[in-house]
């Protein structure tokens, strides 16, 4: 078993629905949860990184992790063009210990 | 935008050429990373380092070394490239964000083998 799955998708929605990202993992050590977006031809970049349970909000991105399920998601609310990419989750334990795990990446395309 | 840059962005040579995949960093980040990235697969970390004259092995076996002369260049080699080296090679340097490690990866160096 992979320690982080992640549908690879594609996933296509029309501009300004909302969009559910999810991720499930297996190691409960896990701390530190991360969503990274990758245009493409381009590097990763960081969007949120949120701390054991709970929600994060940052403008129309929402994240959350359920520690109990193992399970940690990404909302897009009112999704535009301009977030058609591939969207990475990542965690590891935190601190110096242990490098980033990711998964897949699901890729999603947003329609006019 | 992170300062993290990566030379060259595109790469086409033959088979048992060596080649030098360049990452420098001008943040000041200690610790470093080289990952492979394949379509519709996960970064796999390949090489990473703690700083100056540190580097260690990743999760992913590579036949690519990797130095740490200086904080800012962390540049990755492939002695004999093969066609099994095609990939995307993409470098991250890190801070730490409170006590999470914020990596910022640079554009990627695409690289085939022929």
């Amino acid at each position: 078993q992979k320690e982080v799955e992640q549908d690879p998708g594609p996933l296509s929605v029309p501009e300004g629905a909302i969009v559910s990202l999810n991720c499930t993992y297996s190691n409960s050590a896990f701390q530190y949860f991360m969503w990274y977006r990758q245009y493409s031809r381009k590097g990763p970049e960081l969007l949120m990184y949120t701390y054991s349970s709970g929600n994060k909000e940052d403008g129309r991105f929402t994240a959350q992790v359920d520690k109990s399920s193992k399970y940690i998601s990404l909302f897009i609310r009112d999704s535009q063009p301009s977030d058609s990419a591939t969207y990475l989750c990542a965690m590891n334990y935190g601190g110096s210990q242990g490098n980033l795990i990711f998964g897949k990446g699901t890729k999603l395309s947003v329609k006019p | 935008e992170a300062d993290i840059y990566q030379t060259p962005r595109y790469l086409v040579i033959g088979t048992g050429k060596k080649i030098t995949l360049e990452c420098s960093q001008t943040m000041g980040h200690d610790k470093m990373y080289w990952y492979q990235q394949d379509p519709g697969m996960e970064l796999h970390l390949i090489h990473y380092s703690y700083g100056v004259n540190s580097t260690e092995k990743g999760d992913l076996s590579s036949e690519s070394t990797v130095s740490r002369i200086r904080t800012e260049h962390f540049p990755l080699t492939l002695e004999s490239a093969r066609p099994s080296h095609t990939s995307q090679y993409l470098c991250a340097s890190s801070r730490p964000s409170g006590s999470a490690e914020t990596q910022y990866f640079g554009p990627g160096t695409r690289l085939l083998v022929l």
